[in-house]
């Protein structure tokens, strides 16, 4: 079936520095991937998606890159913000026949803090 | 603009008692989801609906029923609690149009079951 692998945190980096979490993934078909952030306390929000490979998926200065290659989907940010820290997850979701898709499968996710 | 909304925000049970986990969203969604968050464990499916009057088991279903009478509701019951339960509990919904798929999460539900 299908399966997400994430970077383990947490990881604890300083502001301005460089971050990048690592996800790799196994599908049996041509998955879209996504990178969801949730803040203390609060629901899952969608961070940025790609559809297909080579597709770049970027949004709040975060880009991650579909590689069907090394089936992978790494994150990352060039200078992060104490306002990142957070948990992060990777995911990937299956199309069905109709081309839609709606089951998520998880990676465990991965705990940045952000330190001043 | 409300989304999706879960209730309660907190809950605490007893083993073997019951409770339903109400989830509602307004954007017209097809399709609806309940998953559940444990520590190192990342998320995982317990059940999904793609439309109303229609439910399939996910990843962790056991101990777990669903039902989706309208589009916009979508609740979870535990039946008989048990402390394997104590969760986060998070609804999902999205379009089942492609492209326009993108799941949208309620704030959660924290459960613990003595």
């Amino acid at each position: 079936g299908d399966s997400v692998t994430q970077m383990e945190g947490p990881v604890t980096l300083s502001e301005e520095a460089f971050l990048t979490i690592n996800c790799t993934y196994t599908a049996t078909g041509y998955p879209s991937l996504f990178w969801y952030v949730q803040y203390p306390g609060e629901g899952l929000q969608l961070l940025l998606k790609a559809t297909k490979a080579d597709d770049k998926g970027s949004n709040k200065g975060f880009e991650a890159t579909y590689r069907k290659e090394t089936t992978s989907f790494h994150l990352e940010k060039g200078s992060v913000q104490v306002s990142d820290s957070a948990v992060y997850f990777c995911a990937l979701s299956e199309r069905n026949s109709g081309g839609s898709n709606y089951k998520l499968t998880f990676g465990k996710g991965t705990l940045l803090t952000v330190n001043p | 603009n409300a989304g999706v909304t879960q209730t309660p925000k907190f809950q605490v049970l007893k083993t073997g008692q019951s409770m339903t986990l109400q989830c509602a969203q307004d954007m017209n969604h097809e399709y609806m989801s309940w998953y559940r968050q444990d520590p190192g464990m990342g998320l995982r499916l317990i059940h999904y609906s793609v439309g109303a009057g229609i439910t399939d088991q996910g990843e962790v279903p056991n101990g777990y029923n669903v039902s989706r009478s309208t589009t916009e509701d979508f609740p979870l019951r535990l039946l008989s609690a048990a402390p394997s339960q104590t969760s986060v509990y998070f609804c999902a919904s999205s379009h089942g149009v492609a492209g326009k798929n993108i799941q949208y999460f309620g704030a959660g539900t924290r459960l613990s079951v003595l």
